[in-house]
């Protein structure tokens, strides 16, 4: 499959611990994206990176949120101190320059803070 | 700002009925469209995006500036159309985040 993956698919925490979840996008594509998705609502955009820069952050992402994309090729996301409303899928995608806007998506981490 | 709504949670339709899932969005600039769809246990994918005019699945949407809308439209639903689907949004330029809507689960009955 050579998709966008993300590793793992499901987490499992309690509060107040840290987690970090993985994103390996399409090869070549040059941006990548997280999003995260609650019941009932659509994706909301969470931050973005072109190679190695991260160049966008939403609100959405609180102190507790830090992304990388060290090489320009995968991602990680962690979660510090995690709390029960960070429960959520964690999708990410990826897309490239010639491709336009189009945005190939993940199958997503699923995170459930106890 | 960016905004998209799709006023409909659910919609249920019959096999071989017409089928519109309404989107409407909010923004200034020109925006590019998109619809995404989610079938059962199965990842977001593109099903189709205003700016490459094209018919996927049957599915066909066009983009009305003066209404704001980009409703997805198909003449004859079938079984298979039963999914959510989501209307994604991304801003003009160097704007590359998408804005999605809340989705809309269609059931495709036999």
């Amino acid at each position: 499959d050579t998709g966008v993956s993300q590793d793992p698919r499901h987490k499992i925490t309690k509060r107040g611990q840290n987690v970090t979840f993985r994103c390996d996008p399409i090869s070549e594509h040059n941006r990548l994206y997280w999003y995260r998705q609650t019941l009932g609502q659509g994706p909301e955009f969470l931050t973005y990176f072109q190679n190695e820069a991260q160049l966008e952050k939403s609100r959405l992402l609180s102190d507790r949120f830090s992304a990388e994309r060290p090489k320009g090729s995968f991602s990680t996301l962690e979660i510090q101190r995690t709390e029960q409303g960070d429960s959520a899928m964690y999708l990410c995608a990826s897309s490239f320059t010639a491709g336009g806007k189009t945005q190939y998506f993940g199958p997503g981490t699923r995170l459930l803070v106890l | 700002a960016q905004r998209v709504t799709q006023p409909e949670k659910l919609l249920s339709v019959f096999k071989g009925a017409p089928v519109e899932l309404k989107c409407n969005y909010s923004y200034s600039g020109s925006p590019e469209l998109f619809w995404y769809v989610q079938y059962s246990r199965q990842r977001l994918q593109l099903l189709l995006r205003h700016i490459s005019r094209e018919s996927i699945k049957g599915f066909t949407a066009d983009l009305n500036k003066g209404e704001t809308s980009f409703h997805l439209k198909k003449p004859f639903a079938q079984e298979e159309d039963s999914a959510m689907y989501y209307c994604a949004l991304s801003g003009g330029g160097s704007n590359y985040k998408l804005t999605f809507g809340k989705g809309t689960l269609l059931t495709v009955n036999p």
